[in-house]
């Protein structure tokens, strides 16, 4: 099992670009999320789901739009990218049947 | 508003000492505890967790000790080695949605 993969793993935008996170779990784990990671911020919930179909905002939801089409997969949009958006992004899954998740490798974005 | 204050914000500890993290919460309605270990490029691991209702948990030389009334757990890690150096961060489950409050996290340098 490849566990939760993200793509890209580094991307650079220009500020107002837009771009998309792909987030893909083989666990077939009920619950995504998406967090934001900043030095001395710890981990920001951006948005979440519950299962295929579902999303709903977290912590810090503006300037982010996400779908969950497919079970599997969690994709987070960037409509108008703005240099506050510069962080590492992490995409985690977690079981219906425990509270632990399971977190991707990272997507470290830059927008100038 | 952080609802799990997580102190210190880094600490160092000589190779073969007693490793302390400790993490305050608010909302009585939380009902698990994880500890998870975040090593630099890496994201997130689920290290050890507690339900409210055990006093102690321990795997190996980690170990987390609750105190409900006080609404605070900690950290333990005994022996600590080199290996363990790594940002650790606690949490507390917030409902049925499976959101986790995340602390600020602790950087932890093991010399040896």
């Amino acid at each position: 099992n490849a566990g939760v993969t993200q793509t890209p793993k580094f991307r650079v935008l220009k500020t107002g670009q837009s771009m998309t996170l792909l987030c893909a779990q083989d666990m077939n784990h009920e619950y995504m999320y998406w967090y934001r990671q900043d030095p001395g911020m710890g981990l920001r919930l951006i948005h979440y789901s519950v299962g295929e179909g579902t999303t709903a905002k977290g912590e810090v939801p503006d300037g982010y739009n996400v779908s969950r089409l497919k079970k599997q997969n969690f994709l987070l949009g960037l409509e108008s990218a703005a240099p506050s958006q510069t962080s590492v992004y992490f995409c985690a899954s977690s079981p219906g049947f425990s509270y632990e998740q399971y977190f991707g490798p990272g997507t470290r974005l830059t927008v100038t | 508003q952080q609802q799990v204050k997580q102190s210190p914000q880094s600490l160092i500890v000589q190779k073969g000492g007693i490793s302390i993290i400790n993490c305050a919460y608010e909302n009585t309605a939380f009902d698990y505890f994880p500890w998870y270990q975040q090593f630099p490029g890496k994201g997130p691991a689920l290290l050890i967790a507690i339900r409210p209702d055990v006093s102690e948990k321990k795997e190996g030389r980690f170990t987390i000790s609750f105190n409900k009334s006080a609404k605070q757990f900690s950290l333990h890690i005994m022996d600590s080695q080199p290996g363990d150096s790594a940002t650790y961060f606690c949490a507390a489950n917030a409902g049925n949605n499976r959101k986790l409050i995340w602390g600020l996290g602790t950087s932890l340098a093991v010399n040896p």
